[in-house]
C-alpha cells in the first residue's frame, strides 16, 4: 500500500517570506501527485498536480511543485505567502487502479499559518 | 463545491445508534468516495463506489457500509455508531481513472455521544 508523509504538521511563517511544505511517498511505480488546500471549515480545492512532463508545476495564485523521482518528493513552495494562504495543505498520490478509478492516498496535512 | 452536496452538514447523535449520511452529486461522474479526517491522520478512505451498485472498501471500512442505486447518491451508513467515528466525513466525486483529481463536498461533522 502507498504512504505520504508531510514531514512537517505545522509551519508558521510571516507574510510576504516563502514557504516550502514537505512531501514523501512511497510508490515505486509511476504515480499521479496532487496538492490540496483546505481553507478553515471548508472542503478540500485542487492547488496543483503533477502527472507527466515537466516536473515543475505552478498553480494560478503563486504555489509551485516540483517532482523528484529519485528522492520519491513532490514539496510544494510559495516565494512570498499572503495571509490568504493561512490553510491546511494536504499532499495525495493516485494509487491508480484501472477497475476502481484514482484512489488518492493523502498525507496527514500541513497546516500554514500565515502571520502579519 | 458546486455539483457534490453533503447532507447533514452537522450532527450530533448517540453511542449505538445508526447514522446514514448522504453524498448527491450532479455532474453524472462515475466514481464516488467517502473519506474521514482526523486531526494528524489527514483523510482516510472508508469506502468508494465505481458504478451504480458497485462499491468496495477501503482502509478504514469497519463499522461502515454504503449504498450506491443511482448515479447521483452515495450514502454512507454507520451501523452502530461509536465515539471513535466522531469526525468530519468528506465524499469526493471523481470524472476518471488515473489522472483525474476529486471534487470534493463541504463535508459533514459528525459527533457521536
Amino acid at each position: 500500500a502507498q504512504s505520504v508523509t508531510q514531514l512537517d504538521s505545522q509551519v508558521p511563517v510571516f507574510e510576504e517570506a516563502p514557504v516550502e511544505l514537505r512531501c514523501n511517498y512511497s510508490s515505486s511505480v509511476s504515480v499521479y501527485l496532487f496538492w490540496y488546500v483546505q481553507y478553515p471549515n471548508q472542503g478540500l480545492q485542487l492547488l496543483l498536480k503533477y502527472l507527466s512532463g515537466s516536473t515543475l508545476v505552478k498553480s494560478i495564485n503563486g504555489f509551485e511543485a516540483e517532482f523528484n523521482k529519485s528522492q520519491t518528493s513532490f514539496h510544494l513552495r510559495k516565494p512570498s505567502v499572503h495571509i490568504s494562504d493561512t490553510a491546511e495543505y494536504f499532499c495525495a498520490v493516485s494509487d491508480y487502479n484501472k477497475a476502481a478509478g484514482n484512489k488518492l492516498t493523502f498525507g496527514g496535512g500541513t497546516r500554514v499559518l500565515v502571520k502579519p | 463545491d458546486a455539483g457534490i452536496t453533503q447532507s447533514p452538514r452537522h450532527k450530533v447523535t448517540e453511542t449505538g445508534t445508526p447514522v446514514t449520511l448522504r453524498c448527491h452529486q450532479t455532474e453524472n461522474h462515475r466514481y464516488m468516495y467517502w473519506y474521514r479526517q482526523d486531526p494528524g491522520h489527514g483523510l482516510r478512505l472508508i469506502h468508494y463506489s465505481y458504478g451504480v451498485k458497485d462499491t468496495d472498501k477501503g482502509e478504514v471500512s469497519d463499522g461502515y457500509s454504503v449504498s450506491r442505486s443511482k448515479t447521483e447518491d452515495f450514502l454512507l451508513t454507520l451501523e452502530s455508531a461509536t465515539s471513535s467515528q466522531t469526525s468530519v466525513y468528506f465524499c469526493a466525486i471523481s470524472e476518471g481513472q488515473g489522472a483525474y483529481g476529486y471534487t470534493f463536498g463541504s463535508g459533514t461533522r459528525l459527533t457521536v455521544v
